[in-house]
């Protein structure tokens, strides 16, 4: 049984281009959720999506940045124009249906991403 | 909003020694709590939890943690520390929301 799988694990961008990161959740489970880490500093929420929905994007910044989850395919999260500053790991989780819901959050390895 | 605070950034501990990271955490309503270990350039894994129930919870690789409602404390034990627990290690909190607000890590090292 697979657990959160993200592509790729490290991403190199020069100032100004696009970055697509990709999260498949675990299987069965249709809540994923992305998170920041910037170095020296913990995890901070970025937004949670169910299938085709945006249930929260309070973490998200305003600009540049977007993050779907499509009925088929994993999700992506999308940074547009990236600066120095958007250098950082990205993180996946997946929790399953609120139904069965614990409240853990199942994390992936972490997209990587430098901005040159 | 909910919050975590790890007020320590390193816990350094002598292998065989005990091993206390502390959290404490601010949530509306009754708190759902966890811990996680990162290990370099990896995911998090997670530790253990506290839903409900004995205040006391035991989780993996032999760590345990104590839900303390008085003192809004979830600090993560271990009763002999091994090299191989050093990892950087996050407590989180959500009020049964799905989102979990993680504190800023707390380093271990243990030392041979």
């Amino acid at each position: 049984n697979a657990g959160v799988m993200q592509n790729p694990r490290h991403l190199v961008r020069r100032r100004g281009q696009e970055a697509r990161l990709r999260c498949s959740p675990v299987k069965g489970h249709s809540h994923v959720y992305w998170y920041r880490q910037l170095p020296e500093e913990g995890l901070k929420f970025m937004v949670y999506l169910q299938k085709e929905n945006i249930i929260d994007e309070s973490g998200m910044p305003k600009e540049r940045f977007s993050a779907e989850f499509p009925k088929e395919g994993p999700s992506i999260l999308r940074i547009q124009q990236v600066v120095r500053g958007d250098s950082a790991a990205y993180f996946c989780a997946s929790s399953r249906d609120r139904g069965q819901n614990t409240g853990e959050l199942f994390f992936g390895e972490g997209s990587r991403l430098t901005v040159l | 909003a909910q919050s975590v605070a790890q007020p320590e950034d390193q816990v350094n501990v002598a292998e065989g020694n005990p091993l206390t990271v502390k959290c404490t955490y601010s949530v509306s309503g009754n708190p759902y709590l966890f811990w996680y270990v990162q290990y370099p350039n990896r995911g998090l894994q997670f530790l253990l939890k506290y839903i409900t129930g004995d205040n006391l919870v035991k989780g993996s690789y032999g760590f345990e943690a104590e839900f303390n409602k008085s003192q809004t404390s979830f600090h993560l034990k271990k009763p002999s520390a091994l090299v191989s627990d050093s990892a950087l290690y996050f407590c989180a909190v959500s009020s049964g929301n799905n989102r979990l607000a993680f504190g800023k890590g707390n380093q271990v090292v243990v030392i041979p």
